[in-house]
């Protein structure tokens, strides 16, 4: 089985651009998490949708952070303008909620934005 | 929202060894924890998964949870160089995953 594709893997981006990384999560999931990571904060929740839905947005990160989920097997995320305060990882997470695993979340490699 | 304060922030430890890690919770709000692995540029791979109290082994990672200290900790036997990675604790309310957590991380060397 496919596992939780992330792309691109690496972005590089000038201050006040738009960029947009793109998830694909495991076949057959119906939840779906978008995740900012930096040494600093650690993780820190940005989206959450469950069956497409939008459960959770991040609170703080609403203003320039926007999440879709298309249909059940893409998603995206946009952050517009950028800063360079966004330069981080931007993991994305699926999981089969009510399956064997019990919710267990399945990470993407991670999208690294850099912005200079 | 729910706390989490993982120790230490790094461990090096020599091949063989054993390697403790440590978190501890600011309430009851999680139900479900789990270690999860990062590997330099890689996502989070899960190791241990421990719903009740006691201990749970997954190969050479034994995850102990104490709910009523709100503590839970993962021992590594015999760690190899290849287990150099992040070690994350995560929390989880069953009622909505929403709640996740996680700690800040543990950084692992594991030295020959």
């Amino acid at each position: 089985d496919a596992g939780v594709t992330q792309t691109p893997r690496h972005e590089v981006a000038e201050k006040g651009q738009t960029i947009i990384l793109k998830c694909e999560p495991v076949s057959g999931h119906n939840d779906l998490f978008w995740y900012r990571q930096t040494k600093i904060q650690g993780l820190e929740l940005l989206s959450y949708f469950r069956s497409k839905s939008l459960m959770e947005d991040g609170g703080a990160f609403k203003d320039r952070f926007k999440a879709e989920m298309l249909n059940s097997s893409f998603s995206t995320l946009k952050i517009q303008p950028t800063e360079p305060k966004d330069s981080a990882v931007y993991l994305c997470a699926s999981s089969d909620l009510g399956g064997v695993n019990t919710g267990q979340l399945y990470f993407g490699e991670g999208s690294k934005l850099t912005v200079l | 929202q729910q706390k989490v304060q993982q120790s230490p922030e790094s461990l090096t430890v020599s091949e063989g060894a054993m390697a403790s890690l440590n978190c501890t919770f600011s309430d009851g709000t999680s139900d479900n924890f789990r270690w999860y692995r990062q590997h330099s540029g890689k996502g989070l791979e899960v190791l241990v998964s421990i719903f009740s109290d006691g201990e749970k082994e997954e190969g050479r990672f034994t995850a102990h949870l104490n709910r009523a200290s709100l503590h839970v900790s993962l021992h590594i036997r015999e760690p190899q160089p290849s287990d150099s990675a992040v070690y994350l604790c995560g929390g989880e309310a069953s009622s909505s995953f929403s709640k996740l957590v996680f700690g800040q991380g543990t950084s692992l060397s594991v030295v020959p």
